[in-house]
């Protein structure tokens, strides 16, 4: 069973700076199948990169998704005031057919 | 555009069953897989459930299989999730996601805003 782990759990950073949050894999995800969400306070999650690269519609280019295996990241290279929030991996090769990261909050410093 | 909006949620006790609806509009309905996705208070994501765009593929977790059932009415637009012998575990905000795929699970490009299932005596 593949069991996502993302770190840190909180990352404090102040806007313009650089962010990287990472999600660990128990296994290795088939053919990449791994997806980032955004999700701020009252809100649904938004999708904002998908086979581990690739950016979803709508979505600003300072969202960087890379890696593969088991290691993948996701960068955002200069933070704005509405990045603020909580950012989940999820993996959907299995098994389990889908599974969701911890979360990483990205608080204001 | 896309929308999605759940309705049903409310206060039930355990024991007790509910029914979770999702109006879907602004895309061709038939055509996608659908998925339920909850998150307790405070908590993270998981996936609940998720059927094919046909209905003929229904897939859930070890934590609700046979307590939960998905369907779907793709004349109406529609998602629905039965849920059975509802705990205090199941207590979570529920929400339809649409999934890009047709039949193979895949991420969800498209979330409603969610529907407050709480379950206490």
């Amino acid at each position: 069973e593949i069991v996502l782990t993302q770190s840190p759990g909180t990352l404090s950073l102040s806007p313009g700076e650089r962010a990287s949050l990472s999600c660990r894999a128990s296994q290795s995800v088939s053919s990449s199948y791994l997806a980032w969400y955004q999700q701020k306070p009252g809100q649904a999650p938004r999708l904002l990169i998908y086979g581990a690269s690739s950016r979803a519609t709508g979505i600003p280019e300072r969202f960087i998704g890379s890696g593969s295996g088991t290691d993948f990241t996701l960068t955002i290279s200069r933070l704005e005031p509405e990045d603020f929030a909580v950012y989940y991996c999820q993996q959907y090769g299995g098994p389990p057919l889908i599974s969701f990261g911890p979360g990483t909050k990205v608080e204001i410093k | 555009q896309v929308q999605l909006v759940e309705s049903g949620g409310g206060v039930v006790q355990p024991g007790r069953s509910l029914r979770l609806s999702c109006a879907a509009s602004g895309f061709t309905f038939s055509s996608y897989a659908m998925h339920w996705v909850r998150q307790a208070p405070g908590k993270g994501l998981e996936w609940v459930a998720v059927i094919s765009h046909d209905g003929s593929i229904k897939l859930y977790p070890d934590s609700v299989k046979g307590r939960f059932t998905i369907s779907r009415d793709n004349s109406k637009n529609t998602l629905s999730l039965q849920m059975n012998g509802l705990t205090a575990d199941d207590s979570a905000v529920y929400y339809c996601a649409r999934d890009p795929a047709k039949g193979v699970p895949d991420y969800f490009d498209f979330w409603g805003q969610g529907t407050l299932v709480t379950v206490s005596s």
